[in-house]
């Protein structure tokens, strides 16, 4: 089946940017996302990409995806205290009928003042 | 406001009991899904239902249980044969058909710990 997998951990000095990674194995993904979960909530969407993108930039995140090697990875700039998170990313393919997404582990991102 | 809530936030329970997490969502969507989260182990899908009245196993069906009777609410049921059930679950819903990027909308999860 479907395998998406990222680090556990990252940690970035407060003005840094943070760069999480992620790689699936579905070739035939047509949608990734990435989603930001506070402490003891739920997800929330933050961006996503269409398959035939190779960047997509929103304010401080920029999402850059190399689909030769099925790579996708998630810059947020001038990394803040509120960026204090776990990152998940997550792939859908192309599974008609079921819609369903396949999570990475989550990247827990940890901000040094 | 349009949302998905579930409850409770905290859940008790001792082994043996089978126990029923409440998702409700305001938003019209069709498709509903439970979620369970472990440290380090990401999302793994339980259930899902794209329709009322219908539903299918996710990756880690065994020992739960849901129902879809109502388009707005699809409860979780953990039952005593769920043999590690102490997780955060999440439930999530997202609208079918059409539009792009059809995402997740998600609640904000509720933590059963059995003791």
């Amino acid at each position: 089946g479907e395998d998406v997998e990222q680090s556990l951990f990252l940690s970035v000095r407060e003005g840094d940017s943070s760069v999480i990674n992620c790689t699936y194995t579905d070739s035939s993904s047509t949608y990734l996302y990435w989603y930001k979960q506070e402490p003891g909530a739920g997800l929330q969407l933050l961006t996503y990409i269409f398959s035939n993108m190779d960047m997509k930039q929103d304010q401080r995140l920029t999402v850059l995806l190399n689909k030769k090697d099925k790579h996708l990875s998630l810059r947020i700039a001038d990394t803040q205290t509120g960026d204090s998170a776990i990152y998940f990313c997550a792939e859908k393919g192309t599974n008609f009928g079921n819609e369903k997404l396949t999570f990475g582990t989550g990247t827990r991102l940890t901000i040094i003042p | 406001d349009g949302g998905i809530t579930q409850s409770p936030k905290y859940l008790f329970r001792k082994e043996g009991q089978n126990v029923t997490l409440s998702c409700e969502q305001n938003l019209n969507h069709d498709a509903m899904y439970w979620y369970r989260q472990d440290p380090g182990q990401g999302l793994r899908l339980i259930y899902y239902s794209q329709i009322v009245n219908d539903f299918q196993k996710g990756d880690i069906a065994e020992g739960y249980s849901v129902s879809r009777e109502k388009k707005e609410s699809f409860p979780l049921t953990v039952t005593s044969a769920q043999k590690n059930p102490t997780a955060f679950y999440l439930c999530a819903s997202r609208v079918a058909g059409g539009g792009t990027p059809r995402e997740q909308f998600f609640g904000p999860g509720t933590r059963l710990t059995v003791l």
